[in-house]
């Protein structure tokens, strides 16, 4: 079967760093999204890693180990308006589906 | 401007009544999927379809129906809604690369209450 975890809920302060796990077990697996979301909106595309290593994307860096079946999500500088939930979701080989985790959410607090 | 919408944003209706909620994309994406969204269980995908025609279940099909006869267009239709579907529901639509999916693009999502 296919199951992804991330921590429920996260707390930082503006201006520091976070960083937000997420640790999957499927078969098949091709490669792993990184959404973010705010209340009631719809998720938009922060990354997307394929092979291992870091991504960094502005304040922004995913880090995939396909070994460990381990990903993160680093948010560096942290905003205000970074507190939203982040969704980790992976697409795999022998299916069509993006599956997703149930997401982290995450306040900053000033 | 590249977008995915949905119509209505939001419905409240009641048992029973059939109902569909329409999907377009701008994009050209061969890829189109419903999801909805619930507290404490995150996305969970509903039907998606890889290209006109070819539709397939995702992981809660159960009272839910689709089609997609016109690339730019996936209609999720209910066609008795119970309130187990009251949800928040969103298409999202993606390019085909190499026989897999590539970034998903979201619409605004559609608040729905049946009663």
């Amino acid at each position: 079967g296919q199951n992804i975890d991330q921590p429920t809920e996260m707390t930082a302060t503006e201006g520091a760093i976070v960083q937000i796990n997420c640790t999957y077990q499927t078969s098949g697996f091709n490669g792993l999204f990184w959404y973010q979301q705010h209340a009631g909106e719809a998720p938009t595309f922060l990354s997307y890693n394929v092979l291992d290593g870091l991504e960094e994307k502005g304040r922004f860096s995913s880090f995939l180990s396909r070994s460990k079946g381990y990903s993160y999500l680093l948010l560096k500088e942290l905003q205000m308006k970074d507190s939203a939930s982040y969704l980790c979701a992976v697409t795999t080989y022998n299916t069509d589906k993006l599956i997703f985790g149930t997401g982290t959410r995450l306040q900053v607090f000033p | 401007e590249a977008q995915v919408t949905q119509n209505p944003r939001y419905l409240i209706t009641v048992t029973g009544k059939k109902l569909t909620v329409t999907c377009s994309q701008n994009m050209n994406h061969e890829y189109m999927s419903w999801y909805r969204q619930d507290p404490g269980l995150g996305l969970r995908q509903i039907y998606y379809s890889m290209n006109v025609e070819v539709t397939d279940k995702g992981d809660v099909p159960e009272g839910y129906k689709v089609s997609r006869k016109e690339k730019r267009n996936f209609p999720l239709i209910l066609e008795s809604p119970s309130p187990n579907q009251t949800s928040l529901y969103f298409c999202a639509s993606s390019l085909v690369g190499d026989g897999l999916q590539e970034t998903q693009y979201f619409g605004p999502g559609t608040r729905l209450l049946v009663l």
